[in-house]
């Protein structure tokens, strides 16, 4: 079955860490760049950050910029989320999604057409 | 940077056409996504580059994109459609993605 699992998910305290994961199947991961997008309770979906098919390519969005690293391992089928400094407004339910590409086959635009279902990250005293 | 904007809610009755807009300065000049997100659930791809369907998303759902706005038509609205839908654009610039803020589809 082709799909992605988070997890890694959990109560941490401001100012703490956390690492996801998100392990994929069904495709061959190494051929897919893989992002990470997040919902905040009673939000919208707001991009996280993504990386190339071999990491030699990495985008953050500004508001986790220098306090989360996005990386991969191809060989164990995985795409990692570290995350430090963490505050409150980072609270969300966190997804994997695997990128596509559009603009048919141009490659001038791209899109999610699979992703997985969520861990939680909830950051609290 | 890019704002991608869209009307927070729709509402339809059964039977009818419910059509959602997505806006953003040169957004005729992106290719845009669109994705549905029932309760509970991870989204779902319905509508990649501006118009096309992927398998398995019903012919009812149709887009469109032409100057400052794009537009996801649902015809012969049932009650299963209500979700939020999101639109999504790439900025080439960053290798960003984009998310509108969703618009809350009711049926009525």
């Amino acid at each position: 079955e082709v799909q992605l699992v988070e997890s890694g998910g959990g109560l941490v305290q401001p100012g703490r860490s956390l690492r996801l994961s998100c392990a994929a199947s069904g495709f061959t991961f190494r051929d897919y760049a893989v992002h990470w997008v997040r919902q905040a309770p009673g939000k919208g979906l707001e991009w996280v950050s993504g990386i190339s098919w071999n990491g030699g390519s990495i985008a953050y969005a500004d508001s986790v910029k220098g306090r989360f690293t996005i990386s991969r391992n191809n060989a164990r089928n995985s795409l990692y989320l570290q995350m430090d400094s963490l505050r409150a407004d980072d609270t969300a339910l966190y997804y994997c999604a695997k990128l596509s590409c559009g603009g048919g086959g141009g490659c001038n635009t791209w899109y999610f057409d699979l992703w997985g279902r969520g861990t939680l990250v909830t950051v609290s005293s | 940077s890019y704002v991608v904007t869209q009307p927070p809610s729709v509402s339809v009755a059964p039977g009818e056409t419910a059509r959602m807009t997505c806006g953003e300065n040169n957004i005729g000049y992106k290719s845009v996504h669109w994705y549905q997100q029932k309760p509970g659930q991870a989204p779902v791809l319905v509508v990649y580059d501006d118009s096309d369907r992927p398998s398995g998303i019903p012919g009812r759902f149709s887009g469109s994109n032409s100057g400052s706005t794009a537009t996801l038509t649902i015809s012969r609205v049932e009650a299963g459609d209500e979700a939020d839908y999101y639109c999504q654009v790439w900025d080439s610039s960053t290798n960003h993605v984009l998310f509108g803020g969703g618009t809350k589809l009711t049926v009525l």
